[in-house]
C-alpha cells in the first residue's frame, strides 16, 4: 500500500524566505501528485497538480517538482508570505482514482 | 473550473442523532465521489469511494452501516452518519474527479461535532 510521508511536519520562517516541503512515496507507480493547502477548520484548496509523465509544474510564487524514481516531490514557495501561512499536502494518486495523503507540514511565516 | 458544493460547513448535533452530508459538482458529472475523514493533527483518510448508481466501496474498518453513502446522480453524493457519537467527531471532506481537467476538486468540508 502506498505510504507517503511528509518532511518537516512543520516548519517557521521569517517572511520573505524562499522555503521548500518534501513529500515522498513509497510506490513509484502513480498516476499523479496533487499538492494541497489547508487552512485552519477551512477545506482543502488544490494548489498543483503534476501527471506522472511531467517533471514539474509553477503557479506563481509556487513550483513543484515530481521524480518518480525516487518517490519524491518538492512544493517550493519563493518569497514567501504571512499569507502563506497554512497547513501544506501532499497526495499520491494511483491508477484507481484514489489519493494517499501525507500527513501535511504546517507553515508558519513571521512577519 | 470544476466546483464542488459540500454542505453544511459544520454541523454540532447529539449523540444518538443523524447527520447527512452533502457535495455536489456543479460544473460537471461526478461518475465517481471520495469521502475523507480527518482527525486532528492527522491526514486525511478515505473512507469511502462512491459510483454513481452503484454501491459504494468502503475502506477497512470503515462501518458501511454508521456510515451511508448515496450517489443517486451524477452531480450529488450524500454521507449520512447514522447514531452519531462523540468518536465520530472529525473532519469530512469529498472530492470528485473532473476527468476533463484531470484533477480531482476538493469540497470545502464539514466539521461534525457530536455532543
Amino acid at each position: 500500500k502506498q505510504e507517503v510521508t511528509q518532511i518537516p511536519a512543520a516548519l517557521s520562517v521569517p517572511e520573505g524566505e524562499n522555503l521548500v516541503l518534501n513529500c515522498s512515496f513509497t510506490d513509484s507507480a502513480i498516476y499523479n501528485l496533487q499538492w494541497f493547502r489547508q487552512d485552519p477548520g477551512k477545506g482543502l484548496t488544490s494548489l498543483l497538480l503534476i501527471q506522472s509523465s511531467q517533471r514539474e509544474q509553477t503557479s506563481g510564487r509556487l513550483n513543484a517538482s515530481l521524480d518518480k524514481s525516487s518517490g519524491r516531490s518538492t512544493l517550493y514557495i519563493a518569497a514567501s508570505q504571512p499569507g502563506d501561512s497554512a497547513t501544506y499536502l501532499c497526495a499520491a494518486g494511483d491508477t484507481g482514482n484514489q489519493f494517499y495523503f501525507g500527513t501535511g507540514t504546517s507553515l508558519t511565516v513571521i512577519p | 473550473g470544476a466546483v464542488v458544493s459540500q454542505h453544511p460547513s459544520w454541523v454540532i448535533c447529539k449523540s444518538g442523532t443523524s447527520v447527512k452530508i452533502e457535495c455536489r459538482s456543479l460544473d460537471f458529472q461526478a461518475t465517481t465521489m471520495f469521502w475523507y475523514r480527518q482527525f486532528p493533527k492527522q491526514s486525511l483518510m478515505l473512507m469511502a469511494t462512491s459510483n454513481e448508481g452503484s454501491k459504494a466501496t468502503y475502506e477497512q474498518g470503515v462501518e458501511k452501516d454508521k456510515f451511508l453513502i448515496n450517489h443517486a446522480s451524477l452531480t450529488l453524493s450524500t454521507l449520512t452518519v447514522t447514531s452519531a457519537h462523540p468518536e465520530d467527531s472529525s473532519f469530512y471532506i469529498c472530492s470528485a474527479l473532473d476527468r476533463g481537467l484531470w484533477g480531482y476538486t476538493f469540497g470545502s468540508g464539514t466539521r461534525l461535532t457530536v455532543v
